[in-house]
């Protein structure tokens, strides 16, 4: 219940192009969707996040999809650049005291010139 | 501006040996405080969380224990470490009461357990 599930693991694209990580969550309860990016020996930074009452968010060349019926989202990167390869996770949250974040397992992306 | 502190950077230490890692927020007050660990290849496994002074929740029981003594500084300690404890240690913080904020981490710790 508390999961988050992400795939691909790693994933390799060529420069411009588009990078695609998904990732899928069961509790319906999870209201705060970001994804963080980490680079080597740094810790993870916010990227982008998303609440469930819109299908989709774009910042610059990152956008998020929200599939709220599927319990999906996803990280999309467009015209991919080298200074993007990187370890990305997704994560989930509920509205509470605690607000922890539950995190998806990572894709580590690797985006050749 | 807020910045997180998390020292230290690297640690090698043997088996059966203690351990105590310190995280300290400035320019917040109330934080929700957290410790994750992230294994070789591995995802971000939160360990413990902390939403006041003195209350501490841990997610996973082990070998690990945390302690918040003061409201802006969070400690990771352990007794006796395991070869299994290897790995790099995040500290984070996030606005209390100020739900679904962003979550800040440091810039970890990376425990070598020889």
């Amino acid at each position: 219940q508390q999961q988050v599930k992400q795939s691909p693991q790693s994933l390799i694209v060529q420069k411009g192009g588009i990078s695609i990580i998904n990732c899928a969550y069961e509790n319906t309860a999870f209201d705060y969707f970001p994804w963080y990016q980490q680079f080597p020996g740094k810790g993870p930074a916010l990227l982008i996040a998303i609440r469930p009452d819109v299908s989709e968010k774009k910042e610059g060349r990152f956008t998020i999809s929200f599939n709220k019926s599927a319990k999906q989202f996803s990280l999309h990167i467009m015209d991919s650049q080298p200074g993007d390869s990187a370890t990305y996770f997704c994560a989930a949250s509920i509205e509470d005291i605690t607000d922890k974040l539950i995190f998806g397992t990572g894709t580590r992306l690797q985006v050749f010139p | 501006s807020q910045t997180i502190h998390q020292w230290p950077a690297t640690l090698v230490q043997p088996v059966g040996s203690p351990l105590s890692l310190e995280c300290t927020v400035e320019g917040t007050s109330n934080p929700n405080l957290y410790w994750y660990r992230q294994a070789a290849g591995r995802g971000l496994q939160l360990l413990f969380y902390s939403v006041g002074i003195g209350q501490i929740s841990s997610e996973v029981p082990q070998n690990l224990s945390a302690s918040r003594p003061q409201d802006r500084q969070f400690i990771l300690s352990s007794k006796k470490l395991l070869l299994s404890d290897s790995g790099f240690y995040l500290c984070a913080w996030r606005g209390g009461r100020l739900y679904n904020s962003p979550l800040h981490f440091g810039n970890g710790t990376r425990l070598t357990v020889t």
